[in-house]
């Protein structure tokens, strides 16, 4: 299957800092990127769609002016988390689409906790 | 109601069992169905994908789609300690063809 990369695998943060994830499709291009965020013990939950080279859509109830979301090129979207407070602290998800690809391909996670 | 549901668990058998992992969902359009194993910390990683309703084995894995009943199910045979995860159903379909909805994960444990 496809491999997807994400960067860092854990970060450790302090309130108001901000942080940046990034997410990597390394064997193909991806013209479509997801950022999903997920609970312990609970499912993803999807918080954007980024596709290559426009504006990204969140989903409802999540702050874009928070979460800003790059994708740049068809290869590498960012995720920067704004002026983090503890509550943001999760595990965020990247997956990635493109042609030739028959599904998302899901990154490794990212660990996030705010201090 | 949740758009997918599934037994969060936790679900634990001896090595060797056969597992039933379930998930239920309350959107018709639904046509395309997939399970997820996601280790602890990891990301999760696809197992079966399935369009429409049937059967489809791939291994020890089993996926079946019973769209009249909104009803998609995952065996596992010879379950083996390496298969304790958490089992994640997911669906795709409708208006937005790209937008994964999940159902919450079901721990399974696999006692040696």
């Amino acid at each position: 299957g496809a491999v997807v990369s994400q960067h860092p695998s854990r970060v450790i943060c302090k309130s108001g800092t901000s942080v940046k994830i990034e997410c990597r499709s390394l064997d193909f291009q991806a013209t479509t990127m997801f950022w999903y965020r997920q609970f312990p013990k609970k499912s993803l939950m999807l918080m954007a769609t980024s596709n290559e080279g426009s504006k990204a859509t969140y989903e409802q109830g999540v702050e874009k002016d928070k979460f800003l979301i790059n994708h740049a090129s068809l290869t590498l979207s960012t995720l920067t988390v704004t002026s983090a407070h503890p509550e943001d602290s999760s595990f965020y998800i990247c997956s990635a689409e493109g042609q030739g690809i028959d599904t998302q391909y899901f990154g490794p996670g990212t660990r996030l906790t705010v201090l | 109601q949740k758009e997918v549901e599934q037994d969060p668990g936790p679900l634990s058998v001896p090595e060797g069992a056969i597992v039933s992992l379930n998930c239920t969902y309350s959107n018709s359009a639904f046509q395309y169905f997939m399970w997820y194993r996601q280790y602890s910390r990891k990301g999760p990683e696809l197992l079966m994908y399935t369009y429409s309703s049937g059967n489809k084995e791939d291994g020890r894995f089993t996926a079946q789609v019973d769209k009249s009943s909104k009803y998609i199910s995952l065996f596992i045979r010879d379950s083996q300690p390496s298969d304790s995860a958490t089992y994640l159903c997911a669906m795709i379909g409708g208006s937005s063809a790209s937008k994964i909805i999940f159902g919450s994960g079901t721990r399974l444990s696999i006692r040696p």
